[in-house]
């Protein structure tokens, strides 16, 4: 099975909508992280959200959250009020492991593009 | 300045020939990790390393080979290039005491004739 499944290859969303990104993802370890990085067409990998298994609450910053549903192991990325620079490839990745290396598997992503 | 710097970023070669890619961070990060990007393919982890002296293989580590020479610094080596090699190679740091968020470059455009 996947480790990482993101099920849009591409979305569109309208300027200052917002847009839902989707991930699930697959794992028996029960402390684990996910992330979600943004690659725009310069190709540069940016950090945009974590958020921890036993973390309680939904991660936020800015204008991105994450919708963690642990029960149905998603991870899904939200985009409020989109902006042009938006347009990118979006990944979901996962770390896993207890201790000493702990294994981070990429999703294939989802490309983004914003209309105005 | 950039955390993560990577040199060359654009980078031609042929069959052949070994190249070397090289990555170097000022974030302090004991773990750094060599990551090459194909269209469809996501990351994989070619290399990664704990510290100077731990090395261990990714998941694609066939045909590449990796030096720590500090703790800032580890660089990758292609022994000998070919074509599907041509990738986007990515360099990244975490720290092992937190999120181990891990922290990219801008990345190295390598093309293999």
């Amino acid at each position: 099975a996947q480790k990482i499944t993101q099920t849009q290859p591409g979305m569109f969303v309208q300027e200052k909508e917002a847009v839902t990104l989707d991930c699930t993802y697959d794992t028996s370890d029960p402390s684990y992280g996910l992330f979600w990085y943004k690659q725009p067409s310069s190709g540069e990998m940016i950090f945009l959200i974590y958020q921890g298994s036993y973390d309680q609450q939904n991660a936020t910053e800015g204008r991105y959250s994450l919708n963690f549903q642990k029960a149905r192991k998603s991870a899904n990325l939200v985009i409020s009020a989109s902006q042009l620079g938006d347009s990118a490839m979006y990944f979901c990745a996962m770390r896993e492991g207890i201790g000493g290396y702990q294994k981070v598997t990429f999703g294939i992503g989802t490309k983004l593009q914003v209309i105005p | 300045d950039a955390d993560v710097t990577q040199t060359p970023r654009n980078r031609i070669t042929k069959t052949g020939k070994r190249i070397m890619l090289e990555c170097s961070q000022t974030k302090g990060h004991d773990r750094m990790y060599w990551y090459r990007q194909d269209p469809g393919l996501g990351l994989r982890l070619i290399y990664y390393s704990f510290d100077v002296k731990d090395i261990n293989k990714g998941e694609i580590s066939d045909g590449y080979s990796v030096s720590r020479q500090a703790q800032a610094k580890f660089s990758l080596s292609l022994e000998s290039a070919i074509p599907n090699q041509t990738a986007l190679y990515f360099c990244a740091t975490s720290d092992p005491r937190g999120q181990e968020t891990q922290y990219f470059g801008p990345g190295t455009r390598l093309l293999v004739l």
